[in-house]
């Protein structure tokens, strides 16, 4: 199975500011993705993070709000740009195993005042 | 997660089993999976099964697929208070942009009564 890592695991953040979510795998994996969880609800994809490429982004997202970073096969960041409260949520980093499993991380909770 | 289906709460008596079902319409699905969250923590991938078999059991879970009905289900035997959390649904879809994300259900609260 593959570890990850995020950090920061928990934040308060003031709104109009920016926070950078890291990501890294203790392994090199082809497919790294960030989900959004908010508050008593279920998981949405914001992205899937290609190395060497642009990110690329569901329906609903945009990359001036998300801004995706992917350097290598083992490490991404997630920047939540010029928060508001209503980005209050988990944002969870996500990998493919392999062999069909994909594995999460433990998230990021954001907290917006 | 509209696509999947899952019902909000459960409630089990310690010791009985707990079934968790799911409903999915999207046929092209490769692989579902379940996955628990406790709170305050992210999503432990519990158990994962490929499209092409109707069962798999791993210790105290198992999971049934129903192809036909679009109908997946998690059987937790012996359900302890360590299984009270929230359980996740998610299928794999070939036709979605990306092969490899994930479309999740709502969830179904798990609680174990003493």
């Amino acid at each position: 199975s593959a570890v990850i890592s995020q950090k920061p695991s928990r934040d308060i953040c003031q709104r109009g500011t920016s926070l950078t979510i890291q990501c890294q795998v203790d392994s090199q994996v082809t497919m790294m993705f960030w989900y959004r969880q908010q508050p008593g609800q279920s998981l949405t994809l914001i992205a899937t993070a290609n190395q060497g490429s642009e990110a690329t982004y569901e329906s609903g997202f945009v990359i001036d709000k998300f801004p995706i970073s992917r350097p290598n096969l083992t490490f991404s960041t997630l920047t939540v740009s010029n928060m508001s409260p209503e980005d209050s949520s988990i944002y969870l980093c996500s990998v493919d195993g392999g062999l069909g499993t994909i594995y999460f991380g433990e998230g990021s909770w954001l907290t917006v005042v | 997660g509209e696509d999947v289906e899952q019902s909000l709460f459960l409630s089990v008596r310690e010791g009985d089993s707990s079934v968790i079902n799911c409903t999915y319409t999207d046929s092209s699905s490769t692989y579902l999976y379940w996955y628990k969250q406790e709170p305050g923590a992210g999503l432990q991938l519990l158990t994962y099964i490929f499209s092409n078999m109707d069962m798999k059991q791993d210790q105290r879970l198992t999971v049934l697929l129903n192809k036909k009905d679009k109908h997946l289900s998690l059987r937790i035997a012996d359900t302890q208070t360590g299984d009270s959390a929230i359980y996740f649904c998610a299928e794999r879809r070939i036709s979605s942009g990306s092969a490899r994300q994930l479309t999740f259900g709502s969830g179904t609260q798990l609680t174990v009564l003493p």
